[in-house]
């Protein structure tokens, strides 16, 4: 049963235009989640994250909106450029702080120049 | 020192023999997870280590089980390894909270 769920599993975008990454959850007790992207060969890198008890969490060109009654997070980036081509995760865990994090399968982000 | 250094980047090991995976933490990180990483899937908890004690744990059998040391660094080992093993192994430290999670860049493990 998965419990973080990024249906789709590649997206491409031209740069400069909006990159939207979706992610739907259903374990009602996630209080935290959290963006990653990876590179291949690299491990995950921490993006930005936000909690519950918010709608909207801004950092740069990042931002994560999340909807806790449909149970479903974005991440848009704005303007995309080259270098965000990745694979993007999202994550959520129980409570802010905790290291027992659930992943989605990620999404595979193609920025076109 | 900073970053996470993990040991071996690549192994490749035969059903049924045991391994250990090895990773080094960021200096002060005294919290450390172990993610298993199917192909095409996400990373998934197995557990985590905080002070030298295991204090929490994923869906994963006892065949798999890991150390901390005082010095940072941390062990994974697996055990009665099977053909489902295969995957990227990666470990994560970390000193406050888990958007502070620095993940290092996995051991690929083979199992033949």
């Amino acid at each position: 049963d998965q419990q973080v769920k990024q249906n789709s599993p590649s997206l491409s975008v031209q740069e400069g235009r909006i990159s939207i990454l979706n992610c739907d959850y259903t374990n009602s007790m996630f209080d935290y989640f959290l963006w990653y992207k990876k590179y291949p060969a690299e491990g995950p890198t921490f993006l930005i994250s936000i909690s519950s008890i918010k709608d909207k969490n801004e950092d740069g060109r990042f931002t994560v909106f999340l909807n806790k009654s449909a149970k479903h997070l974005s991440l848009h980036i704005v303007p995309s450029q080259p270098g965000d081509s990745a694979v993007y995760f999202c994550a959520a865990s129980e409570q802010a702080g905790s290291y027992q994090l659930t992943f989605g399968k990620g999404t595979k982000l193609s920025v076109i120049p | 020192e900073t970053g996470v250094t993990q040991s071996p980047t690549h192994l490749i090991k035969t059903r049924g023999q045991q391994v250990t995976l090895r990773c080094s933490s960021q200096s002060g990180h005294n919290t450390v997870s172990w993610y298993q990483q199917a192909l095409g899937q996400g990373p998934q908890f197995i557990f985590q280590y905080y002070r030298e004690e295991e204090n929490g744990r994923g869906n994963f059998p006892p065949r798999f089980s890991g150390l901390q040391f005082p010095n940072y660094s941390s062990e994974l080992n697996v055990n009665a390894l099977e053909l489902d093993d295969s995957a990227l192994y990666l470990c994560a430290s970390s000193g406050g909270q888990a958007y502070g999670y620095t993940f290092g860049s996995g051991t690929r493990l083979t199992v033949v």
